[in-house]
């Protein structure tokens, strides 16, 4: 069945280091690509998205592009700061409707001063 | 608009009891969804609706567990007969779907241990 795999955390970094969380997925079809995030305390929230091959989603500097020919969606920053700490989560989903996602297991960042 | 609430916040019961979850959704969104998320992994698809109509069930949504919305408004998660292994983070989302962006909006959660 479908599914996604993300690298393990915890990742730790000081701040305005380089960032890369890499996400592959295993899919039938054609799917949507997601990375959602989860600061302490809060829900989930979208990060960004990439519907199509090729396309590249960014949002509050993170980016991450939908590669078909390696099946990955990266999620990277070029520095990051303290309120970057957060899990971040990949996922996929297939259809016009965003919500019956595949998640992968999540990979927590933590930034140090 | 106030975001997609869920009460209770935590829930503690002892195995056998029953428990129910209500997640209040964005008030225009037509799609409600529920998940469930345990320690270190990332959240599984349990069910959604359209309006009061429940469209999907994933296999993981046990003849224990029911979910209603019969208004088409907010939306409940009922366990029968608690047991352990149902102790999770129990999660609502919602969107509206058929009207440009379908962003979906996630609630905080209801952490359930059950004893």
């Amino acid at each position: 069945g479908d599914s996604v795999t993300q690298m393990e955390g915890p990742v730790t970094l000081s701040e305005e280091a380089c960032l890369t969380i890499n996400c592959t997925y295993t899919a039938t079809g054609y799917p949507s690509l997601f990375w959602y995030v989860q600061y302490p305390g809060e829900g989930l929230q979208l990060l960004l998205k990439a519907t199509k091959a090729d396309d590249k989603g960014s949002n509050k500097g993170f980016e991450a592009t939908y590669r078909k020919e390696t099946t990955s969606f990266h999620l990277e920053k070029g520095s990051v700061q303290v309120s970057d700490s957060a899990v971040y989560f990949c996922a996929l989903s297939y259809g016009g409707s965003q919500g019956n996602l595949i998640f992968g297991k999540g990979t927590k960042l933590s930034v140090k001063p | 608009d106030t975001g997609v609430s869920q009460n209770p916040r935590h829930k503690i019961t002892k195995r056998g009891q029953n428990v129910t979850f209500r997640c209040d959704p964005i008030s225009e969104h037509n799609r409600l969804y529920w998940y469930r998320q345990t320690l270190g992994q990332g959240p599984e698809f349990l069910t959604y609706f359209q309006n009061e109509a429940q469209l999907e069930k994933s296999r993981l949504l046990s003849d224990r567990f029911s979910a209603e919305r019969p208004k088409g408004s907010f939306s409940t998660l009922e366990i029968q007969r608690t047991e352990q292994g149902d102790s999770a983070m129990y999660l609502c989302a919602s969107n509206q779907v058929g009207q440009g962006d379908e962003k979906l909006f996630f609630g905080s959660g209801t952490q359930l241990s059950v004893l």
